[in-house]
């Protein structure tokens, strides 16, 4: 069974502070992504990787940042936490980019308050 | 721009059928996912369509018709714990997921 793991389920933080949620899969994936889950919004990704070290911007990165310094781990940076980043986060990964069927794994997901 | 359409939420009876639709108009297709998630939990992956007709899994299948940009997921005799929201998604001509809003579905008995 693939498994992706959130370092926390509930978050807590104030406003201005540097929040760190990291994400590990336990399934050699090539792709992790970042989403944010927000009530009649559906997901919205932030950013993903296909590779270590490698990253590209998705949707909505502004207020963001991440880091993959080893394949299976893919961290989430909030520079200066805001209210308005309040959120359900989501971690996923994949197998491979094409040419495979490219089902999303999630993590139970970080819901991050920022008051 | 692109965008998936789907039904915010609907209401069904224990034991019916209930179909749950999805428009969609991306650049590109290379296939459809359907997720299911539970409040409070993560999405979990329910079917996968690339080619036009029917996938048919247990009590769930779904259709795909590309000519249309459509699609929908089919649930038979329905249970209680079918109560969640299910999501459309579909695989972009850059391999990105791009996702409906989801639909929520309410079980009564």
């Amino acid at each position: 069974d693939v498994k992706v793991t959130q370092s926390s389920r509930y978050l807590v933080k104030r406003t201005g502070e540097k929040v760190f949620l990291e994400c590990v899969q336990d399934m050699d994936h090539e792709n992790m992504f970042w989403y944010r889950q927000d009530p009649g919004l559906g997901l919205r990704l932030i950013y993903f990787s296909y590779d270590v070290k490698m990253k590209e911007k998705g949707d909505i990165p502004e207020g963001y940042s991440v880091s993959r310094e080893k394949k299976e781990r893919f961290s989430l940076i909030l520079e200066s936490a805001s209210t308005n980043q309040t959120s359900m986060y989501l971690c996923a990964s994949s197998l491979s980019r094409a040419g495979d069927i490219n089902e999303q794994f999630f993590g139970p997901g970080t819901r991050l308050t920022v008051l | 721009g692109q965008n998936i359409d789907q039904p915010t939420e609907m209401t069904a009876t224990e034991g019916a059928i209930v179909q749950i639709n999805c428009t969609y108009q991306t650049s590109g297709f290379n296939g459809l996912f359907w997720y299911q998630q539970h409040a409070g939990e993560a999405p979990t992956f329910l079917s996968y369509n690339v080619l036009d007709g029917l996938e048919e899994k247990g009590r769930f299948s779904s259709f795909l018709s590309r000519s249309k940009g459509y699609s929908y997921l089919l649930l038979k005799e329905l249970q209680m714990k079918d109560s969640a929201s299910y999501l459309c998604a579909v695989l972009d001509s850059n391999y990105q997921l791009i996702w409906g809003a989801g639909t929520k579905l309410i079980i009564k008995p």
